[in-house]
């Protein structure tokens, strides 16, 4: 139980191109749903927190503009991130928390973007 | 301030030794959760242990357990007969006030 899934695993683009990557809670319904960043031989960095159905909640220093994140339903959260650029290439992360229970985290395998 | 202070950059141990990963934390909350997560190569996190921090007896999960000291504000890890699949980043966490707070992370490695 509570698998994660992200779409696509990883993905090229093109400089200034949008990309959208998709986040599943499989087997749970997830109130909240997070997106983190993960550079090389680092932790995570917390993006942002999207609850169902509100707008999701940027930490100090993302740009909102640039990293759209839309929490359409108890299962699906998606990440946009618009006019990519070459510093934008990372691994993202996605993870979900069954309602009621935002303590636990479960991830998606993440997404690898380069910008090129 | 909430911080997650992981030591040990790196650690290598034979396999099925026994292995210690710390980590130490600070929190003002009285009410928190602490986790061991690993990720492999694949880069998927995976849950290792939870241990709600009201609860004085140490979780254990199969050959994984925990020595959660709350006076000294520390969690450890513990690994017993490891495994060459056990090869993965550690990271520590501290769930508390909502935020989930990371350690850097311990880069384990199982040598056969």
């Amino acid at each position: 139980g509570a698998v994660v899934s992200q779409h696509p695993s990883w993905v090229i683009c093109k400089s200034g191109t949008s990309v959208k990557i998709e986040c599943r809670s499989l087997d749970f319904q997830a109130t909240t749903m997070f997106w983190y960043r993960q550079f090389p031989k680092q932790s995570l960095m917390l993006m942002a927190t999207s609850n169902e159905g509100s707008k999701a909640t940027y930490e100090q220093g993302v740009e909102k503009d640039k990293f759209l994140i839309n929490h359409a339903s108890l299962t699906l959260s998606t990440l946009t991130v618009t006019s990519a650029h070459p510093e934008d290439s990372s691994f993202y992360i996605c993870s979900a928390s069954p309602g009621g229970n935002q303590e636990t985290q479960y991830f998606g395998p993440g997404t690898r973007l380069l910008v090129l | 301030a909430q911080t997650v202070t992981q030591s040990q950059p790196e650690m290598s141990v034979q396999e099925a030794e026994t292995v210690t990963l710390s980590c130490t934390y600070d929190t003002s909350e009285s009410n928190y959760y602490l986790f061991w997560y690993k990720q492999p190569p694949s880069r998927q996190m995976i849950l290792v242990i939870r241990q709600e921090a009201y609860k004085q007896q140490n979780a254990t999960e199969n050959r994984f357990s925990v020595n959660f000291q709350k006076a000294a504000k520390s969690f450890s890890l513990k690994i017993s007969d490891s495994q060459l699949g056990d090869t993965a980043m550690y990271f520590c966490a501290l769930y508390s006030n909502y935020q989930l707070i990371w350690g850097a992370g311990t880069k384990l490695i199982i040598k056969p």
